[in-house]
């Protein structure tokens, strides 16, 4: 099976603070994606990345960035926290193909910024 | 742009009753198209999948089939459970096949 781990379950950070989610799949998958999920929103896509230090812009950027060094690991970094950024963060990965290959998500990392 | 309608929940049911949650899609060419399940505490699981208009994707006692011709993807089962309760979530790739678009989420609660 297919495993997706996320650092932390749990995070508490403050206002102005760098904040690093850690992601890491153990299927060689090349694409990876980050989420965060809202009440009444849904999901919505952030950044994803299909290859090694390679990244694209979701619909939600700003405020975030990405880093992906190694295959199996994608972070996602909050630059400067700031209250509005407290939320659920999902980290999904698939292989590649036409769209048409399921995404495999982890846990969540619940993220609350004081 | 691509995007996906799902109904409002919550969707409050007794166990053993038929089950329909909504989803429609807006879309330019022919995505797939996605059922995905979030039990409580735990990230999305997919529970069903179709590629292409009349498929029909089924799994756990649960179908939806790809209806091209009305855009909808709506997901039933015959008899629920209360391990059912969960939060269900439409899902499209988007145009370039390189991301999922997700719908609002419906949530189920179902009692015995």
């Amino acid at each position: 099976d297919v495993k997706v781990t996320q650092s932390s379950r749990y995070l508490v950070k403050r206002t102005g603070e760098k904040v690093f989610l850690e992601c890491v799949q153990d299927m060689d998958h090349e694409n990876m994606f980050w989420y965060r999920q809202d009440p009444g929103l849904g999901l919505r896509l952030i950044y994803f990345s299909y290859d090694v230090k390679m990244k694209e812009k979701g619909d939600i950027p700003e405020g975030y960035s990405v880093s992906r060094e190694k295959k199996e690991r994608f972070s996602l970094i909050l630059e400067s926290a700031s209250t509005n950024q407290t939320s659920m963060y999902l980290c999904a990965s698939s292989s590649p193909g036409q769209g048409n290959q399921p995404q495999h998500f982890g846990d969540g990392t619940r993220l609350s910024i004081l | 742009g691509d995007s996906v309608t799902q109904m409002e929940g919550p969707v409050t049911l007794s166990e053993e009753a038929f089950l329909t949650i909504n989803c429609t899609y807006t879309a330019t060419g022919y995505p797939s198209l996605f059922w995905y399940v979030q039990y409580p505490g735990e990230g999305l699981q997919l529970l069903l999948k179709a590629t292409k208009a009349d498929d029909k994707g089924s799994n756990k006692g649960f179908e939806a089939t790809y209806r091209k011709e009305t855009t909808s993807f709506h997901l039933e089962k015959g008899s629920v459970q209360v391990s059912d309760s969960a939060v269900y979530f439409c899902a499209l790739t988007n145009q370039a096949g390189t991301a999922l678009i997700f719908g609002k989420g419906t949530t189920l609660s179902v009692s015995s």
